[in-house]
């Protein structure tokens, strides 16, 4: 079965300092991952994703993420944090053979001034 | 090309009412998933439809079902609420060919529901 765990609940950094949101996937297969932001009261808009091409993603708004089998870990990060990015973040994983996203538990990201 | 689109955006009911949520994929897509999102549960999977025919479903009770018609345009509905159904429903659509891996899905703004 495969799953995702974000590592932290909450993140905290100031306005332009380095974003860092972590997650940690499980798959039996070569897996297919998201990032998706949420803001307040809205639906999920996607940020990247990594298809098994380059390990490197880079996304919108200036995040990027790096798929590392090794550590088997999707970790999103961004050089510096606006006050904009202030939102909840989901790492999914889909699941092989269907058309089934698997969420982590998300984390919210606050961004102060 | 316009987003996907939900129908009614926020609506409140009462226990052992029923509720029917609409769903307008982006033009094109044949795929429409539904998803709850609760505080205590997160987003949570429950269903996907393809050219009319679940494809897939998640671990929810009977109560919770869904359509799609011809032109893919996706309903769920709820019978008989429970307190626990107050969740924010999002529907996502997809191109659902399954020829790539990782098809990305498309999220509307979603249908908050209220159950008193």
């Amino acid at each position: 079965a495969q799953s995702v765990t974000q590592l932290d609940s909450h993140v905290s950094v100031s306005e332009g300092t380095p974003v860092l949101l972590r997650c940690n996937y499980s798959s039996s297969y070569s897996p297919s991952l998201f990032w998706y932001v949420q803001h307040p009261n809205k639906g999920l808009q996607l940020l990247l994703k990594y298809t098994s091409a380059a390990t490197l993603v880079k996304g919108i708004n200036g995040f990027e993420a790096e798929f590392k089998k090794s550590e088997t870990s999707f970790h999103l990060t961004k050089p510096s944090a606006h006050m904009s990015d202030a939102a909840e973040y989901f790492c999914v994983v889909s699941d092989q053979g269907t058309y089934k996203y698997i969420f982590g538990t998300g984390t919210r990201l606050k961004v102060l001034a | 090309k316009a987003g996907v689109t939900q129908t009614p955006r926020y609506l409140i009911k009462t226990r052992g009412q029923q509720v029917t949520l609409s769903c307008s994929p982006i033009s094109g897509h044949r795929s429409v998933s539904w998803y709850q999102q609760t505080p205590g549960q997160g987003l949570q999977f429950l269903f996907e439809y393809f050219s009319e025919t679940q494809r897939n479903k998640g671990n929810f009770p009977g109560r919770f079902s869904g359509r799609q018609f011809s032109n893919s345009r996706s309903e769920m509905n709820v019978s008989t609420l429970e307190l626990g159904d107050s969740a924010l429903y999002l529907c996502a659509s997809s191109a659902g060919t399954g020829l790539f891996p990782g098809e990305t899905q498309y999220f509307g703004p979603g249908t908050r529901l209220l159950v008193l």
